[in-house]
């Protein structure tokens, strides 16, 4: 089984609508992250956690928010989805900021 | 500042051939670290290597090799008879532990393409 999992792994949304992205990890982890990637422009972080009660903004938050369910937990939302946050999505893991993160499979999201 | 240059937005050579991916990275830390992500055309990420600031001794792991010069503030990789597999988009990130609130930050990468 897959260490960092995303559900869903495509999505296909209206202007307007919620959605939310879900990451879980079984590598034991206390920092998580969510990224987006759009091309040309490499990888953009969103949100990052530490531990469940310490979540920070990214470099592009606006539109975006998170929830650190559980250790092994950390879910995305789009509270009202716009066409430009179409992307794909990465959440990822790691034991340290100087150690490599571990990424999910992407989550493929449209916004139409 | 923290930022990561990949000025080469995309290579295409012939399979055999060598082909070195650049990367610049610009860092006011003493300590930080460097890494290599691949992404294949079925889009996961994969990490390649971390080296440290510290550590400026090259690095071989079959045909990647990995070239660290602090002088220059550059931290290229290099396919060795390069295969249709090593297709991809390959990325270069920085960390700086002490400054950037852990954060990673990511080169707009490099894609690369092997023609048979």
């Amino acid at each position: 089984d897959a260490d960092v999992t995303q559900t869903p792994r495509n999505r296909i949304t209206k202007t307007g609508k919620r959605i939310m992205l879900e990451c879980s990890q079984t590598k034991g982890h206390d920092r998580m992250y969510w990224y987006r990637q759009d091309p040309g422009l490499g990888l953009r972080l969103i949100y990052y956690s530490f531990d469940v009660k310490d979540i920070n903004k990214g470099e592009i938050s606006d539109g975006y928010s998170v929830s650190r369910q559980a250790q092994a937990k950390f879910s995305l939302s789009l509270e009202s989805a716009i066409p430009n946050q179409t992307a794909l999505y990465f959440c990822a893991t790691s034991d340290s900021v100087v150690y490599e993160q571990y990424f999910g499979p992407g989550t493929r999201l449209t916004v139409t | 500042a923290q930022k990561v240059t990949q000025a080469q937005t995309e290579i295409s050579v012939v399979e055999k051939e060598d082909v070195t991916l650049d990367c610049v990275y610009e860092t006011r830390d003493t300590t930080y670290y460097l890494f290599w992500y691949k992404q294949p055309p079925s889009g996961e990420l994969v990490f390649l290597i971390r080296r440290n600031s510290f550590d400026e001794q090259n690095e071989i792991s079959g045909r990647y090799s990995w070239n660290f010069q602090k002088s220059t503030s550059s931290f290229n990789f290099t396919i060795t008879a390069s295969q249709v597999v090593d297709s991809a988009v390959y990325f270069c990130a920085l960390s700086e532990p002490y400054s950037s609130a852990s954060k990673i930050i990511f080169g707009s990468g490099t894609r690369l393409s092997i023609r048979p």
